[in-house]
């Protein structure tokens, strides 16, 4: 059964600094691995997508890299910032027709 | 583009009622997924539709939750004979073509049972 680690569970920081939120699967065989955030009384909004076959995906201050052999993935944010407060999470399908299994999320604050 | 809406956003009932959760999944998105977030946990997996096969009904916690879902359109959630330990927020996404494609989540329903 296919098991999704997120660490730390809450992460501060000043606004500007770069971080790390890492993230770690049991089951190497996944499909891909997606990375989304959760602002407060919201639902789950799609930051990146990294096929299986892919070591990393950029968008805009937001890299996510991907190394399925050792079951894990980083999700890098440059230079950040009060609003990318939220939490976040990543998520792997096993298959192109099973269900997303996800971790329990990184709370981040980033503070002004 | 409209994206997925669910209703309603909040919901509260007494121990014993049935509930009905509606979702409408953003137009041409064959794949529709059910999860259930409680408080300070993470998402977990309820049920899945893809297209016209038959849905993935492992993640229902017992037989007083069951779905439906209309071709490839809305959805409804139903609990029958709520209990405390169903309050939770419930979420519906949906995608192109399931876990291929970025999920796209609805605001969910927040749900408590009194």
């Amino acid at each position: 059964k296919q098991e999704v680690t997120q660490i730390p569970a809450a992460l501060s920081v000043p606004e500007g600094e770069n971080l790390v939120l890492n993230c770690s699967f049991t089951d190497s065989a996944i499909y891909n691995l997606q990375w989304f955030r959760q602002d407060p009384g919201k639902g789950l909004t799609s930051l990146l997508l990294i096929q299986s076959s892919q070591r990393e995906q950029t968008s805009g201050r937001l890299n996510a890299s991907l190394d399925k052999s050792s079951g894990r993935s980083t999700l890098y944010i440059a230079a950040s910032q009060p609003g990318d407060s939220a939490t976040y999470l990543c998520a792997v399908p096993n298959s192109g027709n099973t269900p997303l299994v996800f971790g329990k999320g990184t709370r981040l604050s980033v503070i002004a | 583009g409209a994206g997925v809406s669910q209703s309603p956003s909040n919901k509260v009932t007494e121990k014993g009622k049935d509930v009905e959760l509606r979702c409408d999944p953003i137009s041409g998105h064959t794949a529709l997924y059910w999860y259930r977030q409680r408080l300070g946990q993470g998402l977990e997996f309820l049920i899945y539709f893809q297209g016209n096969s038959a849905p993935d009904k492992s993640g229902l916690p017992s037989d007083r939750f069951s779905a439906e879902r209309t071709g490839e359109s809305v959805s409804t959630l139903t609990i029958q004979r709520t209990q405390q330990e169903d309050s939770a927020v419930y979420l519906c996404a949906s995608s192109l073509e399931g876990s291929d494609s970025p999920l796209h989540f609805g605001n969910g329903t927040r749900l408590t049972v009194t």
